[in-house]
C-alpha cells in the first residue's frame, strides 16, 4: 500500500509551543501534500512539496521531505489554539497521471491555551 | 471555503434507501475525485472524473454505488440499498489537470445509515 502513516497518532501541547509530525510512507512518490481537517469538518490545503524538493516553508509552517528515508515531518511553530486539528499527510505515486492520494490517518493536535 | 460545494451537508436514512449526494467543483477545475472517510481514518479515494469520464474507480466501490459527472461540472454519486457499513463521510474534491496540482477538498456529506 502507498498510504502514508502519520506518527504521533495524537500530539497535545500549549500554545506558543512547537508542533512537529512525522509523515512515513512505503513507495515512490511525485508530491507529498499535507492537509488540516477540523472536527466533522473537510480538508484544507496546507502545503504540497515535490519530489524533487527538500524543505518548504508557509507562514508558521515548514515540511520537509526526505525521499531515501520516504518520510516527511510538518513542523508548526508558536503554535495556537485555533491550531487544534487533526492533520493528514498524502501522497501521489511517482508515474500517476491521476493525482490520486493516498492519505494516512493522521495525527491529531491539541493546543491548550 | 475552498470553493467546492457540497450538498446535502448531513443524511440520515434507514438501511436499504437510496441516497444521492452531490458535489459543485471550483468551475475551472476539470479533475473531480470522491473520498470516504470513516471516524478516525484518513480519506479513501473512491473514483475520479476528468471532464465528464470515469477514468478509475476503487474496489471500494461496490456495485451499489455509482458516480456520474454528465457535463463535467457537477458530479452526484448514489448509493443503492445502503448499509450500516456506508455509514461515513464523502468527500470531493477537485483540481486542474495536471498531477501535481493541489486538490480542494468541499466540505464533505456526512451520511448515517440506520
Amino acid at each position: 500500500s502507498q498510504q502514508g502513516e502519520e506518527d504521533p497518532q495524537a500530539l497535545s501541547i500549549q500554545e506558543g509551543e512547537n508542533a512537529t509530525m512525522n509523515c512515513s510512507y512505503k513507495t515512490s512518490i511525485n508530491n507529498l501534500q499535507w492537509y488540516r481537517q477540523n472536527s466533522g469538518r473537510g480538508l484544507v490545503h496546507l502545503i504540497l512539496i515535490r519530489s524533487n524538493e527538500r524543505e518548504k516553508h508557509s507562514g508558521r509552517l515548514r515540511v520537509t521531505l526526505d525521499t531515501s528515508k520516504k518520510s516527511s515531518s510538518l513542523l508548526i511553530t508558536a503554535s495556537r489554539a485555533a491550531d487544534t486539528a487533526s492533520y493528514f499527510c498524502a501522497t501521489e505515486g511517482r508515474g500517476s497521471t491521476l493525482g490520486r492520494l493516498y492519505f494516512g490517518r493522521g495525527t491529531q493536535l491539541t493546543v491548550w491555551p | 471555503d475552498t470553493g467546492v460545494s457540497q450538498d446535502p451537508r448531513h443524511k440520515i436514512t434507514k438501511r436499504g434507501q437510496n441516497v444521492t449526494f452531490r458535489c459543485d467543483p471550483i468551475s475551472e477545475h476539470n479533475r473531480l475525485y470522491w473520498y470516504r472517510q470513516t471516524l478516525g481514518q484518513g480519506p479513501e479515494f473512491l473514483t475520479y472524473f476528468q471532464n465528464e469520464a470515469q477514468l478509475e474507480k476503487s474496489r471500494l466501490l461496490s456495485d451499489r454505488f455509482s458516480a456520474e459527472r454528465p457535463k463535467g461540472s457537477f458530479s452526484t454519486l448514489e448509493i443503492q440499498r445502503t448499509e450500516q457499513g456506508d455509514s461515513a463521510m464523502y468527500l470531493c474534491a477537485s483540481s486542474l489537470e495536471r498531477s501535481t496540482d493541489t486538490q480542494y477538498f468541499g466540505p464533505g456529506t456526512r451520511l448515517t445509515v440506520l
